[in-house]
């Protein structure tokens, strides 16, 4: 998992409640990506953020919150309006040197969030 | 908007015997094209990528990948499997005019089995 920390591993939210998941790279990597894995649907993106102060929605923003105040950190809050936040989060980051396409993205090893 | 399908939810072979995970894809321009392995409970892990060039690309572990552009495919094989490659396998796609957009699609992964 090189690089990037993910906690909690396990998290519990209670109704109505929010919560945050850390992630953290000591990578160096520009781009910052959060996704949400559930079974038998692969990954999706919840939100990116290229740069520092920047980041942009993906496909399943609604409910979830980002910030980047700095380069190493890109913290995810999953709000009370996310109204079935169970599922296996992802944080990955990666360079953003030269042909963005091409780069690999470096993932953490994850939080596990259940809803009591 | 690009695409990637992981026609097999599992695949079972036994110990020693070669495997295929297949994998197939959908954009406008050209594709870039990776592999990832993700043990239970970890984030993914990249194993190799395809960006231009040879077709046979090889990668981490002994895995290696075919592209066959005629196809649209991106086939993951190995030689000769061992149980310890027994995991979740996803292929991921980005398009060559995606330059200015982090999307990177996933497909709905492969559980690979390998019985001794």
């Amino acid at each position: 998992d090189g690089g990037i920390t993910q906690s909690p591993k396990y998290l519990f939210r209670k109704e109505g409640q929010n919560v945050t998941l850390s992630c953290e790279q000591n990578l160096n990597h520009d781009a910052m990506y959060w996704y949400r894995q559930d079974p038998g649907q692969g990954l999706r993106l919840i939100y990116y953020s290229q740069i520092v102060n920047d980041f942009q929605k993906g496909d399943i923003a609604e409910g979830y919150s980002v910030s980047r105040e700095k380069k190493e950190s890109f913290p995810l809050t999953v709000t009370s309006a996310q109204k079935n936040p169970t599922a296996f989060y992802l944080c990955a980051s990666s360079i953003e040197a030269g042909v963005i396409a091409k780069n690999i993205q470096y993932f953490g090893a994850g939080t596990r969030l259940s809803v009591l | 908007a690009q695409s990637v399908a992981q026609p097999e939810d599992q695949v079972n072979v036994a110990e020693g015997n070669p495997l295929t995970v297949k994998c197939t894809y959908s954009v406008s321009g050209n594709p870039y094209l990776f592999w990832y392995v993700q043990y239970p409970n970890r984030g993914l892990q990249f194993l190799l990528k395809y960006i231009t060039g040879d077709n046979l690309v090889k990668g981490s572990y002994g895995f290696e990948a075919e592209f066959n552009k005629s196809q649209t495919s991106f086939h993951l094989k190995k030689p000769s499997a061992l149980v310890s490659d027994s995991a979740l396998y996803f292929c991921a796609v980005r398009d060559s005019l995606s330059f200015y957009n982090n999307d990177m699609r996933f497909g709905a992964g492969t559980r690979l089995t390998v019985k001794p």
